[in-house]
């Protein structure tokens, strides 16, 4: 199985802050690289798919790049509803898994 | 648009078999553009995709679960199903049903969730 790592497990920010959280791959999964964010109670929620598309409907704030092993999910002016839990996910091959999680919290 | 809705026992006993539904509603399952399939997160913890299923048929489980996974759908009631054979306590978590897009330009993703039901295994 392909594992999916996540850096850092949790960060504190505070609203209008820049983040950046990286994932990285076992092996190289080209740009097959999605990510969901999470609010506690909720399910999760796509973002962004193949390493860069923003999903309709997502704010032009959160951006993703990266291919190969290494990728990174960037939010530009932390907004007060972006603080979550976010899940990077492989679709290069079956099983698809997921990191970890990195948990966003208000400073 | 498409919601998907699970449905089943919330308590399941110690190497009783899983049961559990989804239920779209506002489209059908019969695309030919997506997957659907079954995702679970233990509490408090991440996320493990169980399996994913097509239209027609043909299915994608998670080997970690052995052979005790089993996907099946019936378009003609636009309803997927999961059932998990042998349970224990492991298999307690929140079990999502999800729809996975699948294009050229949207890759495979995970793009639409029911809102989760819980399954504690206990006796």
């Amino acid at each position: 199985d392909i594992q999916m790592t996540q850096s850092p497990s949790s960060l504190s920010a505070s609203v209008g802050d820049r983040v950046t959280i990286t994932c990285r791959a076992s092996q190289s999964i080209s740009s097959f690289l999605n990510w969901y964010q999470q609010k506690p109670g909720n399910a999760p929620k796509i973002l962004i798919s193949v390493a860069s598309t923003l999903q309709s409907g997502v704010p032009s704030r959160f951006s993703g790049s990266g291919s190969g092993t290494d990728f990174t999910l960037t939010i530009t002016s932390l907004h007060p509803e972006d603080f979550a839990t976010y899940y990077c996910q492989q679709s290069y091959i079956t099983p698809y898994t997921f990191g970890q999680g990195t948990k966003l919290e208000i400073k | 648009h498409l919601q998907l809705q699970e449905s089943g026992p919330g308590l399941v006993k110690p190497s009783e078999t899983l049961s559990l539904t989804c239920t779209a509603s506002g489209a059908s399952i019969s695309s030919n553009l997506y997957y659907w399939g079954w995702i679970r997160q233990p509490p408090g913890k991440g996320l493990e995709w169980i399996g994913t299923i097509y239209y027609s048929g043909s299915t994608y489980n998670n080997p970690s679960l052995k052979s005790r996974v089993t996907i099946s759908i019936d378009v003609s009631k636009n309803q997927f199903y999961l059932k998990l054979t042998a349970v224990t306590a492991a298999d307690t978590a929140i079990y999502y049903c999800v729809r996975m897009q699948y294009s050229n330009t949207l890759g495979k993703a995970f793009d639409i969730w029911g809102q989760g039901t819980m399954v504690t295994v206990s006796s």
